[in-house]
């Protein structure tokens, strides 16, 4: 199985600042369809998860430009330009390349 | 608007049986590959299981294969989860999710809780 690697586990941030979420594979994420099927998603407290962003950098609608995602292969990061109080929660990354898909561990975001 | 509502959990003593169903609404189901995910209490998500658009394909973690099938009735715009011999680690809150590869929309959930 592939195991996705998230850090850090958690992250406290000041309002209005920058935070970044590494997210590795354990094998490439390249589908031989050509597409990297990277994922990433937010769960606020009490609530489904949502997603952000899919295959590495495409930003699902109604999400806010602060949020970005870049990366290849093996390699992800999640960032967000200006923190607001609204992000607290957790972020997970999933691949979707392999079977069984799996989901990295997941990173605590709060308010300093 | 996309919607997809979970029911059909609920309390289960260990070895026993339920079945899952999911609601779609707001797209065309039966051109959307479909899975279950879930989330313990406290704990991430875990991908449970999925299914192709026409149900010719299907996937399961381990730890469920032999016990779960996943199905689906294009005509009633649903996603089924039959859940056999369970175990208190199944113990969850199991998602709907449209697409296999990207997770696109997720249910509310359904909290199933396998316990004597």
């Amino acid at each position: 199985d592939v195991v996705m690697t998230q850090s850090p586990l958690s992250l406290p941030v000041t309002l209005g600042q920058p935070a970044s979420i590494s997210c590795r594979s354990s094998q490439s994420l390249v589908h031989s369809d050509g597409n990297t099927y990277l994922n990433w998603f937010q769960q606020r407290p009490g609530q489904s998860p949502r997603r952000l962003i899919y295959k590495v950098s495409k930003r699902d609608s109604g999400v806010p430009d602060r949020f970005s995602g870049s990366g290849s292969g093996t390699d992800f990061t999640l960032k967000v330009s200006r923190v607001e109080a609204e992000d607290v929660g957790f972020y997970y990354c999933m691949q979707g390349t392999h079977w069984p898909l799996t989901f990295g561990g997941g990173t605590k975001v709060e308010i300093k | 608007e996309v919607q997809l509502v979970e029911s059909g959990g609920g309390l289960v003593q260990p070895g026993g049986s339920l079945r899952l169903s999911c609601a779609a609404s707001g797209f065309t189901f039966s051109t959307y590959s479909m899975t279950w995910v879930r989330q313990a209490p406290g704990k991430g998500l875990e991908w449970v299981a999925n299914i192709k658009e026409d149900g010719s394909e299907k996937y399961y973690v381990d730890s469920v294969k032999g016990r779960f099938t996943i199905s689906r009735d294009n005509a009633k715009n649903s996603l089924y989860l039959q859940m056999n011999s369970l175990r208190a680690e199944d113990t969850a809150v199991y998602y709907c999710v449209s697409r296999r590869r990207t997770a696109e929309s997720w249910g509310q959930g359904t909290l199933v809780t396998v316990s004597s």
